[in-house]
């Protein structure tokens, strides 16, 4: 079956730092990519940035480029979504998903259950 | 980047009802355009890929259809499982954006 499974819930301060993970399981890690969304609340879906744990190959939506770093450890079938200098305005539910493929077509097929990043200024 | 506009932002329908969303893309995207349905608390759900592909497990009330800048999803009888947000999400260019969504509510 697979599964991603996100870390916890986070309560941090403004200016701290953090690294979010997501677990894959299931299914061959290093094949499909993983896609990051972000949440606001009582907010739409904003694609962040998408990983291709094979080779680590990243792509950044332009609205979080330099804003946040996604990254993957094939080791441990995880990868992960990081902040330098959080700030209040980072505050969301964040989704990792993968990426399934049907001809030239991509979709996330499956979602972690999201990690809620609670920031205060 | 593509923008995606979804069509209403929201909808009030009964049990039974026959619905349709549509979506627009600022460009051609030919079929790559997905539909996912959230509900409150949880994380999307895909239900359809490719414009007309029925996602493994998805109920065949659902359907897709469309091609270059318009889409639509189409629930045939809706369910009260049903009352949900729907969001388009193009797969076209690399930045596979989202629609605004589109809340599904019970009359």
């Amino acid at each position: 079956e697979v599964q991603l499974v996100q870390s916890g819930a986070e309560v941090k301060k403004s200016g701290e730092s953090l690294k979010i993970s997501c677990k894959g399981s299931g299914y061959s890690f290093t094949n499909y990519w993983i896609g990051w969304v972000r949440q606001m609340p009582g907010k739409g879906l904003e694609w962040m940035g998408i990983i291709y744990p094979g080779d680590s190959n990243t792509r950044y939506s332009p609205s979080f480029q330099g804003q946040v770093t996604i990254s993957a450890d094939k080791s441990i079938s995880t990868a992960y979504l990081q902040w330098s200098s959080l700030k209040a305005s980072d505050t969301a539910m964040f989704y990792c998903a993968r990426s399934d493929q049907y001809y030239d077509s991509s979709f996330f097929d499956y979602w972690g259950q999201g990690t809620l990043v609670t920031v205060s200024s | 980047d593509i923008q995606m506009t979804q069509s209403p932002s929201s909808l009030s329908a009964s049990v039974g009802d026959r619905v349709t969303i549509t979506c627009r893309a600022s460009q051609s995207i030919s079929v790559y355009l997905n539909w996912y349905q959230q509900t409150p608390g949880k994380a999307p759900k895909l239900l359809i890929y490719a414009a007309s592909s029925l996602q493994s497990g998805v109920p065949s009330r659902f359907s897709g259809s469309g091609s270059g800048t318009d889409f639509t999803l189409t629930i045939s009888s809706l369910q009260p499982e049903d009352f949900a947000t729907y969001y388009c999400q193009q797969s076209y260019s690399t930045l596979y954006t989202f629609g605004q969504g589109t809340n599904l509510e019970i009359k």
